[in-house]
């Protein structure tokens, strides 16, 4: 069954510290990868995706993400935590068509 | 530009009421989305429409369950004999046809006492 998995539910780090948010998935087809985040009492928005090409994807907010096609995994990153970062990251996946499968979100804690 | 807005932003409600939860997307898109977020869990599909094409329903989970769009403008979700197992936060997101990309509402969050 298609799924997507984001193996921690809270995470903490200090400002300024390096931030690696992990997803992974199980698609039989051909993956398109999103992550998403979502700010308290905001919707979601749209950080970056991932369809084809080069793995390694510049999102918005200095966010980044690369495609392992062998470990199945779409990571999220930042080198450099800032206050505001702190919300809740979805990972979602999608064959191309409308529906997405979502992941059950990191809660992301930043430090001062 | 406004994006989408959804109202009420909260709702309490008593179990059995019906309840009706509104979607404004964004003015020129054709394709509109809702989803159910329960505490601790993903976003669920619950329904999908695209322009004048009939809706895709099968996220609904049950027939208490069902939405309405007026052309390719305001949705309702529609919740009957709410239970308790309806509180969620349900959001609602619009996108350009042929776009992938989904913008989303700040959702409704419902409780059912």
């Amino acid at each position: 069954a298609q799924s997507v998995t984001q193996p921690d539910i809270h995470i903490t780090v200090s400002e300024g510290a390096s931030l690696e948010l992990r997803c992974n998935y199980s698609y039989g087809a051909t993956p398109y990868l999103f992550w998403y985040v979502q700010s308290p009492g905001q919707g979601l928005q749209l950080l970056l995706k991932y369809f084809s090409g080069d793995t390694l994807v510049q999102g918005i907010k200095g966010f980044e993400a690369e495609f392992k096609r062998s470990q199945s995994s779409f990571n999220l990153r930042k080198p450099s935590v800032h206050w505001s970062d702190a919300a809740e990251y979805f990972c979602a996946v999608t064959s191309g068509t409308y529906k997405y499968i979502f992941g059950t979100g990191t809660r992301l804690k930043v430090l001062a | 530009g406004a994006g989408v807005s959804q109202s009420p932003s909260n709702k309490v409600t008593e179990k059995g009421k019906d309840v009706e939860l509104r979607c404004d997307p964004i003015s020129g898109h054709t394709a509109l989305y809702w989803y159910r977020q329960r505490l601790g869990q993903g976003l669920e599909f619950l329904i999908y429409f695209q322009g004048n094409s009939a809706p895709d329903k099968s996220g609904l989970p049950s027939d208490r369950f069902s939405a309405e769009r007026t052309g390719e403008s305001v949705s309702t979700l529609t919740i009957q004999r709410t239970q308790q197992e309806d509180s969620a936060v349900y959001l609602c997101a619009s996108s350009l046809r042929g776009s992938d990309e989904q913008y989303f509402g700040p959702g409704t969050r419902l409780t059912v006492t």
